[in-house]
């Protein structure tokens, strides 16, 4: 268990659909990420929060949006879901010593 | 955009076998990360190297950063089917910043 926990761990939806993938930081870390991974694209940067607020924005969709709680969970908002959003999404949080503890992951499937 | 090359894409190899992966980049980071992924898993970070020329072993595992922190390399040595994985370097643009950029990874298969 890497202290970093990401629900659910598997979704399957239908294209046109909304879900929110949510994910709990390592105790004590301020920062949390989202990541997208395909097979074909890596692992792709789509946002950071810090402690509440936005700090960086990467290659991340209009139709993508993500907030951080005053509890520090993150919530990952995905809409209007087409056949290419179908990846494996990961959070990861930090403290500032630059190496990332990730969770396990959402494969999120749409259909 | 910073971006990172890793070579090769995939490798197989017997069991007991050395290999170097590599991770290449025209950009210059503060820093680069070594992680390991399995499958049904996230990437979980083997190691973190700052100063370029820097060495770090972790027990048959040796990392080196470029002198000129652009690239980096993982050398495995005797090999074992415990270290089949996919292999990920990931750099870090500068103070203050912790956004890491990834390359695509390496794909190991170490066969018994």
């Amino acid at each position: 268990d890497s202290g970093v926990t990401q629900t659910p761990k598997h979704l399957i939806t239908a294209t046109g659909q909304r879900v929110t993938l949510r994910c709990s930081p390592r105790s004590g870390d301020l920062s949390v990420y989202w990541y997208q991974q395909s097979l074909d694209q890596g692992l792709q940067f789509l946002i950071q929060y810090y402690n509440g607020e936005e700090r960086a924005k990467g290659n991340i969709l209009e139709r993508f949006s993500a907030q951080q709680f005053p509890d520090l969970h993150s919530e990952l908002n995905l809409s209007s879901l087409e056949l290419g959003d179908s990846a494996l999404y990961f959070c990861a949080s930090s403290v500032v010593d630059h190496g990332y503890t990730f969770g396990s992951g959402t494969r999120l499937t749409v259909v | 955009t910073q971006l990172l090359e890793q070579s090769p894409q995939f490798l197989s190899i017997q069991e007991g076998e050395n290999l170097t992966v590599y991770c290449n980049s025209s950009s210059v980071f503060s820093s680069l990360q070594w992680y390991r992924q399995e499958p049904g898993e996230g990437p979980v970070l083997l190691v973190t190297v700052v100063t370029g020329g820097e060495v770090k072993k972790l027990k048959r595992l040796t990392f080196q950063f470029g002198d000129a922190r652009k690239d980096s390399s993982l050398h495995i040595t005797a090999a074992q089917p415990g270290d089949t994985g996919l292999y990920l370097c990931a750099g870090a643009p500068g103070a203050g910043s912790y956004q890491l950029t990834f390359g695509k990874g390496t794909k190991l298969s170490v066969i018994p």
